[in-house]
């Protein structure tokens, strides 16, 4: 059974640089996805297998992996990118595992 | 791509209700679907997904009392729900998912329908 950790919280001020973090046993193996959901709305997806954008994110937006440790990293954030944000991954025994979420506030 | 969920509403625990999500704008037979929920102020749980020949899978929590089914005809997915409990109490998304060979993951949610589950 897989666990995705995420901080529960990161604070940055606008115009600076977030950083989101998940780990898990094994993520080096496995597809890595983000997805946002601002409030009041369904989770938009926003990276997709490790690293790739789907059409209409923005190009500060972007994803990486080392290790056992997904990042999501937010360059320039404004005020509309506060938001949570949730790591995913496909495991073969529980099928589509969500990390805890991470809340994004821009100070 | 649209999805439209509908079929929330308070429910006493023990009883049943039936979710649906109307889907336009992509081959719908062609793809495997999702349910997913949201626990007031909590996190995403992932409960179902369904192949689009129908093959079925569950998260633990909900085995043996929610059924996913779908209806390739009318674009519809659908989620039945019986024995419900307190802490199904939930926003509930579907999700159009896209599978690859490692497995596959959500990529266009609906809006979500809320369940209440109350004495």
């Amino acid at each position: 059974s897989s666990v995705l950790t995420q901080p529960p919280s990161v604070s940055v001020a606008p115009g600076q640089t977030a950083t989101i973090t998940c780990g898990g046993i094994d993520i080096d193996l496995k597809s890595v996805q983000w997805y946002q959901q601002r409030p009041g709305q369904a989770p938009v997806l926003v990276v997709f297998e490790d690293s790739a954008r789907p059409s209409g994110i923005p190009e500060r937006i972007s994803g990486s992996k080392s290790g056992n440790t997904a990042t999501l990293t937010i360059n320039r954030v404004a005020a509309g990118d506060e938001a949570d944000y949730y790591c995913q991954i496909w495991d073969s025994a529980d099928f589509v595992v969500f990390g805890g979420g991470t809340r994004l506030t821009v100070l | 791509v649209q999805l439209v969920e509908s079929g929330g509403g308070l429910v006493k625990p023990g009883g049943s209700l039936r979710l649906s999500c109307a889907t336009s704008g992509f081959t719908f037979s062609d793809y495997h679907m999702s349910w997913i929920r949201q626990s007031p102020g909590k996190g995403l749980e992932w409960l179902s997904y369904i192949s689009g020949s129908s093959k079925a899978d569950y998260a633990d929590s909900v085995r043996g009392r929610f059924t996913i089914s779908r209806d390739n005809a009318k674009n519809s997915l659908y989620l039945q729900m019986n024995s419900l409990r307190v802490e199904d109490t939930a926003v509930y998304y579907c999700a159009k998912d896209y599978y690859f060979a490692s497995g596959s993951f959500p990529t266009d949610w609906g809006q979500g329908t809320l369940v209440t589950v109350s004495t």
